[in-house]
């Protein structure tokens, strides 16, 4: 079975602290995504990333940035954390397959950290 | 861009079918309609995956209709543990990440 492990369950951090968010996971898969669930507001993407060291901006970057130095480990960076930061982050990965020409994949999440920056 | 959009909640008694809609009036011709459902305090697992008419797996059925402007998700005999949230996803990662969106999900209830 695929695995992907986040590094804390819950996290409370103040406003200003720097916040590192590990993602692991175990399957070889090239791309990997970190997005944050807010009530009403279902799944946002944050970045995305397609291989080492590449990364591509979601839908909500700001305020963020991104770190893969190696295939099974993505990190999600807060360099100045905000009150309006308090979230649930959610860490996926996903194989990129083919099938009659267009693309398709399936996306593993793991369990998810909920943070709260007071 | 294919956004999409689901009904908030819905509530079904058990043994039922539950059918749940999505609409993605914009999609794309190279995007795949995913369905994924969620737990509380889980991430989203991948229940089925389609591009066009009718998928069936051991969990659900994904229908989709000819012009693809919306899907349909049919749980067949629900039961207590079907309580989740479900969510619709229409992207296509050759494109980037950018064209997936994830509708806000729909709150299943499964009443005894």
């Amino acid at each position: 079975d695929v695995k992907v492990t986040q590094s804390s369950r819950y996290l409370v951090k103040r406003t200003g602290e720097k916040v590192f968010l590990e993602c692991v996971q175990d399957m070889d898969h090239e791309n990997m995504f970190w997005y944050r669930q807010d009530p009403g507001l279902g799944l946002r993407l944050i970045y995305f990333s397609y291989d080492v060291k590449m990364k591509e901006k979601g839908d909500i970057p700001e305020g963020y940035s991104v770190s893969r130095e190696k295939k099974e480990r993505f990190s999600l960076i807060l360099e100045s954390a905000s009150t309006n930061q308090t979230s649930m982050y959610l860490c996926a990965s996903s194989s990129l397959g083919l099938a009659g020409g267009h693309s398709t994949y399936e996306q593993y999440f793991g369990p998810g950290t909920r943070l709260t920056v007071t | 861009l294919a956004k999409t959009t689901q009904p908030i909640s819905m509530d079904s008694y058990e043994g039922q079918e539950v059918n749940i809609t999505c609409s993605h009036n914009n999609i794309a011709t190279n995007d795949y309609i995913t369905w994924y459902q969620q737990f509380p305090s889980q991430g989203p697992r991948f229940i089925i995956q389609g591009y066009k008419t009718k998928v069936t797996n051991e969990v659900a059925s994904l229908f989709i209709p000819a012009d693809r402007k919306s899907s349909t998700l049919s749980l067949p005999r629900v039961s207590l543990s079907d309580t989740a949230v479900y969510y619709c996803l229409v992207g296509d990662m050759g494109t980037g990440a950018n064209n997936l969106f994830f509708g806000t999900g729909t709150r299943l209830t499964v009443i005894p």
